[in-house]
């Protein structure tokens, strides 16, 4: 079945870097893109970045832009969020999100979503 | 950026009960607009996507409609599972942005 597990969250001092993954499964990983959502605790929902299929392009909230990096190894069907210069506020559960697959005609926004993995910045 | 403005932040109801939470975009978003549950220590689960959009699997009490700039969720005969809090999210154009929440508490 589609499926999406993040991993790599952790505790980390602020100032520092920290990478969370997210392996795909049961779907044509490399035709989709792939979104990166957070939620701090007692908060709501924010969009933190995206990449195309391809990786070629990529898009990020201003609260994370010049500090994290999102990127992606289809042969891996795996896509990163590269964590750099943490702050206190950045605190959250991660959650990646399958997107749109537009070569596929595929337009469902995020439709899938992972367990989420906790990045603790203290 | 364009904002999410949901109402009411949070309502009370009973089993059974017709549920509606009203979406508002502070531009025209065309249908590029979602609807998503979360529940404490749960993934967030997609329900609409392109305004009224049914995402496999979801029951067909969920429903969304609206345009422009005004969106809705309805939710009939609300269900035990069904509480929780709920997203708007438009994805019309970057950064996308997500509605700040309603919840739904048991009366």
């Amino acid at each position: 079945q589609v499926q999406l597990v993040e991993s790599g969250g952790g505790v980390v001092q602020p100032g520092r870097s920290l990478r969370v993954s997210c392996a795909a499964s049961g779907f044509t990983f490399s035709s989709y893109e792939m979104h990166w959502v957070r939620q701090a605790p007692g908060k709501g929902l924010e969009w933190v970045a995206d990449i195309s299929y391809d990786g070629n392009n990529k898009d990020y909230a201003d609260s994370v832009k010049g500090r994290f990096i999102i990127s992606r190894d289809n042969s891996k069907d795996t896509v990163y969020l590269q964590m750099n210069r943490l702050r206190v506020e950045d605190a959250a559960v991660y959650y990646c999100a399958r997107g749109q697959a537009a070569r596929l005609g595929y337009y469902r926004g995020m439709d899938v979503w992972g367990q989420g993995t906790t990045v603790i910045v203290s | 950026d364009i904002q999410m403005t949901q109402s009411p932040s949070s309502l009370s109801a009973s089993v059974g009960d017709r549920v509606t939470i009203s979406c508002r975009a502070s531009q025209g978003i065309s249908n590029f607009l979602a609807w998503f549950q979360a529940r404490p220590g749960k993934a967030p689960k997609s329900l609409i996507y392109a305004v009224s959009g049914l995402q496999s699997g979801v029951p067909s009490r969920f429903s969304g409609s609206g345009s422009g700039t005004d969106f809705t969720l309805t939710i009939s005969d609300l269900q035990p599972e069904d509480f929780a809090t709920y997203y708007c999210q438009q994805y019309n154009s970057y950064p996308l942005t997500f509605g700040g929440g309603t919840k739904v508490e048991i009366k």
